[in-house]
């Protein structure tokens, strides 16, 4: 039973333009979410991150929005740039316990076209 | 330079032979983990640890085993009984207890069983 699902596994977007990747869940119980992006044969870096307190947040080009009644989180790259070509993963934990254990979803190959 | 270390980057083993990967840190985390991918899916969790001597098992820890005798090394066996070993191997730490807070990851091991 996958707790985080990244229902589409590729997207293409085009250079300047918005890219949009998605990420859905079903454990009530996470509260703290984060996107990875990975590059092949890499580890996943961090990317950016929201707190279940928060509906959104930004870190330059990028915009994490969290909805919690409908259980959905996005990650908005504006403007694309052919560099953020990678898979993206969304992640999710819960606060009880001391080590976090991440829940990932699949992961979403974005291509950006020059 | 603080971060992860994995090592090798590439491993080939016959089947049937135990094989230890490496995992190496230098940023004071007390929590570690080990996570899997295989294609098409997302990281899942094998084992984790949050202090010294103490593990958990994970999501997928049969036919693996790991042990944690220094804060910095958390070294992962994959045994003869893990029955589809061949997969890329990522190992992570974090802060212990730390709320909201990522997890890093090193660059990842790729095991070939053949």
């Amino acid at each position: 039973d996958q707790q985080v699902k990244q229902n589409s596994p590729s997207l293409s977007v085009q250079e300047g333009r918005i890219s949009i990747l998605n990420c859905d869940y079903t454990n009530s119980m996470f509260d703290y979410f984060l996107w990875y992006k990975k590059y092949p044969a890499e580890g996943p870096t961090f990317l950016i991150s929201i707190s279940s307190i928060k509906d959104k947040n930004e870190d330059g080009r990028f915009t994490v929005f969290l909805n919690k009644s409908a259980k959905h989180l996005s990650l908005h790259i504006v403007p694309s740039q052919p560099g953020d070509s990678a898979v993206y993963f969304c992640a999710a934990s819960v606060s009880s316990g001391s080590a976090r254990q991440l829940t990932f979803g699949s992961g979403t190959q974005l291509t950006v076209l020059p | 330079d603080g971060g992860i270390t994995q090592s090798p980057k590439y491993l080939f083993r016959k089947e049937g032979q135990n094989v230890t990967l490496s995992c190496e840190q230098n940023l004071n985390h007390d929590a570690m983990y080990w996570y899997r991918q295989d294609p098409g899916q997302g990281l899942r969790l094998i084992y984790y640890s949050q202090i010294v001597n103490d593990f958990q098992k994970g999501d997928i820890a049969e036919g693996y085993s790991v042990s944690r005798e220094k804060k910095e090394s958390f070294p992962l066996t994959v045994t003869s009984a893990q029955k589809n070993p061949t997969a890329f191997y990522l190992c992570a730490s974090s802060i212990q207890g730390g709320a909201n807070t990522e997890a890093f990851f090193g660059q990842g091991t790729r095991l070939t069983v053949v």
